[in-house]
């Protein structure tokens, strides 16, 4: 299968501790990658290759994965991390790329 | 710093034809692949195409496939997506994006709207 599946909405108390999965069968072969993107802005990463966090992104984000789910997890959620966040892997034939339908996250 | 400015958005009708455009800068271009992701108004985000770094291969979504056309420009630092037969379904901001070290979509322009409307 190509398709990557996600919760639509998940929410977390300001400080405490939350995980967005993601189940595709292609995550048994490929990375995942982990974007944020809040109304009106253009997606930003914020895990590569499945553990990865580029340069900027603080160390609360970060990635894990087992079998064909990988999981985004935000320690201590701040106000700001309010946003739509989108996994990301190959499909199976590894050419074409896949997005999952989004989690909408909500700090309460 | 990494740039990817897209222009060539605008309002058409079904059928029709337009070609977007994405200037890039902050990097250099003949090194990476780059790819075009659409988000119609209210939903997720969608990969359209690929092109390699060197312009050799190229893969689309299907439901784009026969319709788009991905190039590049590498004396302008550009990148193209020639849209053809465009249907209602295509409205969508369209986002110009780098590949980075891992084949992950790495950078991001801001996008640029386009209606397909009678």
């Amino acid at each position: 299968s190509s398709e990557l599946t996600q919760d639509p909405a998940v929410s977390v108390a300001l400080g405490q501790t939350v995980r967005i999965t993601c189940q595709g069968d292609s995550l048994r072969t490929y990375y995942a990658n982990w974007y944020q993107q809040k109304p009106g802005q253009a997606p930003v990463l914020v895990i590569y290759g499945r553990v990865n966090r580029p340069s900027g992104i603080p160390d609360r984000f970060s990635g894990s994965s087992s079998g064909n789910t990988a999981s985004l997890t935000i320690t201590g959620a701040q106000a700001e991390d309010e946003a739509d966040y989108y996994c990301s892997s190959r499909d199976s034939s590894g050419d074409h790329r896949v997005f999952g339908g989004g989690t909408k996250l909500t700090v309460l | 710093q990494v740039q990817l400015v897209e222009s060539g958005g605008g309002v058409v009708q079904p059928g029709r034809s337009l070609r977007l455009s994405c200037a890039a800068s902050g990097f250099t271009f003949s090194n990476y692949g780059m790819h075009w992701v659409r988000q119609a108004p209210g939903k997720g985000l969608e990969w359209v195409a690929v092109i390699s770094f060197d312009g050799s291969n190229k893969h689309y979504v299907d439901s784009v496939k026969g319709r788009f056309i991905i190039s590049r420009d590498y004396s302008k630092n550009t990148l193209y997506l020639q849209m053809n037969s465009l249907r209602t379904e295509d409205t969508a901001v369209y986002h110009c994006a780098k590949d980075g070290s891992l084949g992950e979509i790495d950078y991001w322009g801001q996008g640029t709207l386009v209606s397909v409307s009678s």
